[in-house]
């Protein structure tokens, strides 16, 4: 089954700095979705890339798509202490539910 | 507007034991989800209903855990008898429709089975 795989495992910057997850996934999808977990709080949406789309923005949110590398960024510009969070993609594919990796952790140092 | 909304926040249980979990989800939202995450690993599917129904029960580990969506509106999961490698945050989320493919999470179930 297809699976997304972020990378790196944990990522520790200061703020201020651009913060960049890449994701990679093994099958056609329909779109890609980026969510962040804040410690003991639930998943928060924070942006979704359609197949046939290359690049997203969203505030000091970047998303890249390439469907040929199957393979995904997350760039976070400036970052803020308050972006420290797990942060997860997910993909979507036909009917299938979302299908999760395992994660980056997100520490942004004050 | 509510979002969706997990009870207990936490639970510890001994192995052996029965858990429920409640999700409510946003109202009006007829696809709930449930998702479970064990420790170091990847977030995982466990089911899907539309309304009452069970559209995908695929991500089920086991006849020991136990869905239900009673009038299509809130939801439980059920885990009897608890052993240990069930312990992780179980997560439930909503979608209006199937066409708007982004989900509301809820702020998850921690269950700690010792």
């Amino acid at each position: 089954s297809q699976q997304g795989e972020e990378d790196p495992q944990a990522l520790s910057i200061q703020e201020g700095e651009n913060a960049t997850m890449n994701c990679s996934y093994k099958t056609s999808i329909n779109n890609l979705q980026w969510y962040r977990q804040n410690s003991g709080r639930g998943l928060v949406h924070l942006i979704l890339i359609r197949s046939n789309e290359r690049e997203k923005h969203s505030g000091r949110l970047r998303v890249t798509l390439d469907t040929s590398k199957k393979s995904s960024s997350l760039l976070i510009t400036a970052s803020r202490a308050a972006d420290t969070a797990s942060y997860f993609c997910a993909t979507v594919s036909g009917n299938t539910p979302l299908v999760f990796g395992k994660g980056t952790r997100l520490s942004v140092i004050a | 507007e509510a979002g969706v909304t997990q009870f207990p926040s936490h639970s510890v249980i001994e192995k052996g034991q029965t858990v429920t979990l409640r999700c409510d989800p946003i109202s009006g939202h007829d696809n709930l989800y449930w998702y479970r995450r064990v420790m170091g690993k990847e977030i995982k599917f466990l089911l899907h209903f539309v309304k009452e129904s069970k559209q995908d029960e695929s991500g089920m580990p086991n006849n020991r855990f136990l869905a239900e969506r009673t009038g299509g509106t809130y939801s439980t999961l059920k885990v009897q008898p608890a052993e240990l490698e069930d312990s992780g945050v179980y997560f439930c989320a909503s979608s209006q429709d199937l066409t708007s493919y982004e989900q509301y999470f809820g702020p998850g179930t921690r269950l700690t089975v010792t």
